[in-house]
């Protein structure tokens, strides 16, 4: 299957610094990348759709201006989490898109932030 | 927005039990998708299936688009199959149930 791969696995960081996370697809070239974010126990709820060579689309109540996204390769999108403050430690997990054949998805490992 | 409803929220079984995780959804869908989401939180996909029947080992589901549900069957479970089993279903987006989490005990 595709594989997807996210760094770092974890981070903890201080409050009021930024933070990035990589997302990558490692086999396949994905137009269409993914960031969904997961609390304890909770399922997954999808923040952004990241398209390559344009502007993010942010699900609603989802803060642009904190939750930047890039995606300026077709392997490759990230996360910036700017300002972070303790409410936004949680476990942020990627997806990609495969662009021929099916349109299955396939998700990166997540990475677990604390914000101290 | 659509609704994704999965049932049991909770299962325990005995190992060597078979079971049957049930996804209901609202509306009509592109496709749907079985993930298993293990102890370190990486998602596992189990099968891609808008409709019809496949089977993956142990594994098999079933999705009737026509009446919006799809079935998850486990047959001889054992331990390592424990986790969370979600549904996502794809209007353009994935969409995810709350999931059912699975334990299988020794």
């Amino acid at each position: 299957g595709a594989v997807v791969s996210q760094h770092p696995s974890w981070v903890i960081c201080k409050s009021g610094t930024s933070v990035k996370i990589e997302c990558r697809s490692l086999d396949f070239q994905a137009t269409t990348m993914f960031w969904y974010r997961q609390f304890p126990k909770q399922s997954l709820m999808l923040m952004a759709t990241s398209n390559e060579g344009s502007k993010a689309t942010y699900e609603q109540g989802v803060e642009k201006d904190k939750f930047l996204i890039n995606h300026a390769s077709l392997t490759l999108s990230t996360l910036t989490v700017t300002s972070a403050h303790p409410e936004d430690s949680s476990f942020y997990i990627c997806s990609a898109r495969l662009t021929s054949g099916s349109d299955e998805q396939f998700f990166g490992p997540g990475t677990r932030l604390t914000v101290l | 927005g659509i609704q994704v409803e999965q049932s049991p929220p909770d299962l325990i079984l005995q190992e060597g039990a078979n079971s049957t995780l049930r996804c209901n959804f609202s509306d009509s869908v592109n496709n749907l998708q079985w993930f298993h989401q293990n102890p370190w939180g990486q998602l596992i996909n189990l099968f891609y299936i808008p409709s019809g029947t496949k089977q993956n080992g142990r594994l098999s589901a079933t999705t009737v688009a026509t009446e919006r549900y799809s079935l998850l069957y486990i047959s001889s479970s054992q331990t390592t199959d424990s986790g969370v089993y979600f549904c996502a279903v794809d209007t353009g987006k994935l969409i995810f149930g709350q999931g059912t989490t699975l334990q299988v005990k020794p």
